[in-house]
This record gives C-alpha cells, sequence and structure tokens, in this order.
C-alpha cells in the first residue's frame, strides 16, 4: 500500500546525543515535511524540501538538520544543540500546485532519558 | 510568521450533539484544509477548500471557506463516540510553495 512510514514509533535520546527520525513515502510526492507538535500546540514546520537535494528551513529549524538526497526519503536528525527534544514528530508529504494536501505518516515520540 | 487562531480550544459534548469550531487570521488565506488527528496518530484529511465562500460537506461534516478568506469554520452534526480527537485547520497562502500554517487545534471529547 501507498504511504508515509515513520520510524520508530518511540526514541530515547541521551544528553548530548544526536538521533535521526526516518521518513519514507512511495507516493511519488514532491515534497516533504517535518513538523514537531507539542501538548495543547499546533504543528510547527522544522524543514520542508520541494525537491531532491534542496530543503529550507521552517519556523524551528534551530538545532535540527535534514537530508534529501532521495525523492521518497526525507531523514530529520535531532542534534544535540536543540535543548528541549521531547516532542511528537510528524513527517508529511504532499504533491505541489494539487492544492497541496499533505499526508502524514504516524509519527515519532522522541523522549530524553 | 502567520497565525491562526482555532477556537475553542477543546469541547466536551454529549453523543447527538451538533459541534462548530472555526478558525480565523489576520492574513488572506488561498486555500483552507481540516485535518483529524486520533491519540498518538498522525493528521487525517477530512475537507479541503480552494474558494472564497465554497461549502463543502463530507459526511456529517460540514466546512466553509470564508468570504473575506480570513476564516473558516467546521460543523460536525450528530456526534458519535469516535468523533474524539484533535481538529486542525491549516491555511495555505500559495499553493505551489508548499507551506502550511496550523491552528492549534480543537480538542474534541464525546460522552456517550
Amino acid at each position: 500500500d501507498g504511504g508515509i512510514t515513520q520510524s520508530p514509533k518511540y526514541l530515547f535520546r541521551k544528553e548530548g546525543q544526536n538521533v535521526t527520525l526516518s521518513c519514507e513515502q512511495n507516493l511519488n510526492h514532491d515534497a516533504m515535511y517535518w513538523y514537531r507538535q507539542d501538548p495543547g500546540q499546533g504543528l510547527r514546520l522544522i524543514y520542508y524540501s520541494q525537491i531532491v537535494n534542496d530543503f529550507q528551513k521552517g519556523d524551528i529549524a534551530e538545532g535540527y538538520s535534514v537530508s534529501r538526497e532521495k525523492k521518497e526519503s526525507f531523514p530529520l536528525t535531532v542534534t544535540s544543540a536543540q535543548k528541549n527534544p521531547t516532542a511528537f514528530y510528524l513527517c508529511a508529504s504532499s504533491i505541489l500546485g494539487q492544492g497541496n494536501i499533505q499526508y502524514f505518516g504516524a509519527g515519532t515520540r522522541l523522549s530524553v532519558l | 510568521g502567520q497565525q491562526l487562531n482555532q477556537s475553542p480550544q477543546s469541547m466536551f459534548i454529549q453523543e447527538g450533539e451538533d459541534v462548530s469550531m472555526n478558525c480565523t487570521s489576520s492574513s488572506i488565506f488561498n486555500t483552507w484544509l481540516w485535518y483529524k488527528q486520533d491519540p498518538g496518530e498522525g493528521p487525517v484529511l477530512l475537507i479541503a477548500l480552494y474558494k472564497a465562500g465554497e461549502l463543502t460537506s463530507n459526511g456529517r461534516l460540514t466546512a466553509q471557506f470564508g468570504i473575506t478568506r480570513k476564516d473558516s469554520f467546521l460543523n460536525i452534526s450528530a456526534s458519535i463516540p469516535s468523533d474524539v480527537g484533535i481538529y486542525f485547520c491549516a491555511g495555505q497562502q500559495n499553493t505551489n510553495a508548499g507551506k502550511s500554517t496550523f491552528g492549534d487545534g480543537t480538542t474534541l471529547t464525546v460522552k456517550p
């Protein structure tokens, strides 16, 4: 079945450690996005990519990094510079120019040990 | 950046009641989207609106794109327990740019 797969579902980070969240889509979508969700808050955009080998910072990019080496993959690294990484992370993808409806993965919950 | 004010923040209703929620902004949007998120899952699209004044239904759900293009409304009729979740509005200023601005969500609780 076509869709967006995020892994792992749960992730724990130690102090000073970098961790990478995986996002893969087989929908042949052009654009991919990473959002952070905190309790009681909406989705805040971290990074997005409209084309392979290109990406732009969102509203809260500090402490995060991404890559887009393949159309179907958009991994997010939470670096040690992100001092408050505990959150629910959502990946999405869309076809640009067709209403830009974003389809979301099931999310990764990151906690700090 | 742009902000969307979504209200109410939470709702506690009895099964069978109707529900209304809305999003407002000081900025104009060209597209309005409504999503529902179940606990521990990603949001799922409910309704997409592309034209000012547009009224669109999806089963018991009805959404409207405000004439000023600065607001949108979602109504749920005859609520059922599975309507429980967080409802988000999202606005887009430029469909081709690929960015959406999300409201903070309305948490709906339905009592049987």
